[in-house]
């Protein structure tokens, strides 16, 4: 009940394409759903994040969109670059600890040139 | 540059030996987070200390320890270490243990 599932684990996309990166939970006392980004030899860094009574927010070209009825989640990347080319982690936590993160797996995105 | 610092940033020892990896928050940051990271298990909370008391408990052995100090400076010993200790340790801070985490950029430990 725990775990936070993300898929897919690794995505190749065109420059200029959408990257979609989908998560699911199962614990409804989540509600605060963040999405970090990995570069290599660095620490996640946090690229947007979204609470439930929203069902999509948008920052530059990334978009979280949220349904609560299923517990899924996804991360769009719009116009996707090679500079994006990175790790991507969901997560879940709930609000009295925000801190307390249940991790994806993780995904890694190559984006072509 | 997330204003956490970690060190060692890359730690190999040896089967039963104990090592202290510390970490320094963002100023101003109250609230201290440890995370193990390994190719199996994924990006796994570890424990959580707020103004020098433990908040919050995770998958944390009963080898490993934490504490942080009066300056908000944190470490985490790991003793009668093993080959499956063989990680990344990431530190992270948040002002009161809500909203965004900053992670330092790991010390990376093995196991030999």
């Amino acid at each position: 009940q725990q775990q936070v599932k993300q898929s897919p684990q690794s995505l190749i996309v065109q420059k200029g394409g959408i990257s979609i990166i989908n998560c699911a939970y199962e614990n409804t006392a989540f509600d605060y759903f963040p999405w970090y980004q990995q570069f290599p030899g660095k620490g996640p860094a946090l690229l947007i994040a979204i609470r439930p009574d929203v069902s999509e927010k948008k920052e530059g070209r990334f978009t979280i969109s949220f349904n609560k009825s299923a517990k899924q989640f996804s991360l769009h990347i719009m116009d996707s670059q090679p500079g994006d080319s990175a790790t991507y982690f969901c997560a879940a936590a709930g609000s009295s600890n925000t801190g307390k993160l249940i991790f994806g797996q993780g995904t890694t995105l190559q984006v072509k040139p | 540059d997330s204003g956490v610092t970690q060190t060692p940033k890359h730690l190999i020892t040896a089967t039963g030996q104990r090592v202290t990896l510390r970490c320094s928050p963002r100023s101003g940051d109250l609230s201290v987070y440890w995370y193990q990271q390994s190719l199996d298990q994924g990006l796994q909370f570890l424990i959580q200390y707020y103004n020098g008391e433990e908040r919050a408990k995770g998958n944390i052995l009963e080898r490993f320890s934490a504490q942080q100090f009066p300056d908000l400076h944190s470490e985490l010993n790991l003793s009668s270490l093993e080959l499956g200790d063989s990680a990344l340790y990431f530190c992270a801070s948040s002002v009161r243990g809500v909203g965004e985490l900053f992670f330092g950029e790991g010390s990376r430990l093995t196991v030999l």
